[in-house]
């Protein structure tokens, strides 16, 4: 069974503060990985893609993947009140987009 | 550009009820998919396909039939529904590029 973890939280953090989200995977065979962004009612929305070991910047977030961990995490600097939602991790095996797993997301509180 | 749409918002249906689930993309897509999402939990893939005409089955799905008539659309229709498909669905689509675009979900209830 592939399983895609993640801390469900809920993860709280001051404004201004770095907020970190962990994710770790069972496929050593995955190939790409994401960060969604999800408000509550809402669908999901893309916020950063990561397919190399390493970091990857864009704007205040970071995504940091170590394949020979199975880890992938995002990090939000000076973390603002509107960036409170649920963050899923999605992982996927191969090149196309039929096997696509996601965490259960861990829920992220900014306070003012 | 509408991006991907759904229709309708919500509905409530009753056991043993069928419905069809509206999934529009205006994004010239190949690839589109449906997920559930149950409260607390991640999603879950239910259908996807590649191109129209072309269909294949993801995670969770029984109870579930698709079809890919066009490129813009991917319907999902439930047979027979079942308390335990009370859910939230998204339809999504994305390009070669493995970054999924989602619709606004439908919320189904059934009684």
């Amino acid at each position: 069974q592939k399983e895609v973890e993640q801390n469900s939280g809920p993860l709280s953090v001051p404004e201004g503060a770095i907020a970190s989200l962990n994710c770790t995977y069972s496929d050593r065979g995955s190939q790409s990985f994401f960060w969604y962004r999800q408000y509550s009612g809402k669908s999901p929305e893309l916020i950063m893609s990561i397919y190399s070991n390493g970091d990857k910047e864009d704007g205040r977030f970071t995504a940091q993947l170590n394949k020979a961990s199975q880890y992938v995490s995002l990090l939000i600097r000076d973390s603002q009140p509107s960036d409170s939602a649920t963050y899923l991790c999605a992982v996927n095996e191969g090149y196309n987009n039929n096997d696509m797993r996601f965490g259960a997301g861990t829920r992220l509180t900014v306070k003012p | 550009n509408a991006g991907v749409t759904q229709t309708p918002k919500f509905r409530i249906l009753k056991i043993g009820q069928s419905m069809t689930l509206q999934c529009t993309q205006d994004m010239n897509h190949n690839y589109m998919y449906w997920y559930r999402q149950d409260p607390g939990m991640g999603l879950k893939l239910i259908y996807y396909s590649v191109g129209a005409g072309i269909t294949d089955k993801g995670e969770v799905p029984n109870g579930y039939n698709v079809s890919r008539s066009t490129t813009e659309d991917f319907p999902l229709r439930l047979e027979l529904a079942a308390p335990s498909q009370t859910s939230v669905y998204f339809c999504a689509s994305s390009y070669f590029d493995n970054e999924q675009f989602f619709g606004p979900g439908t919320r189904l209830t059934v009684l």
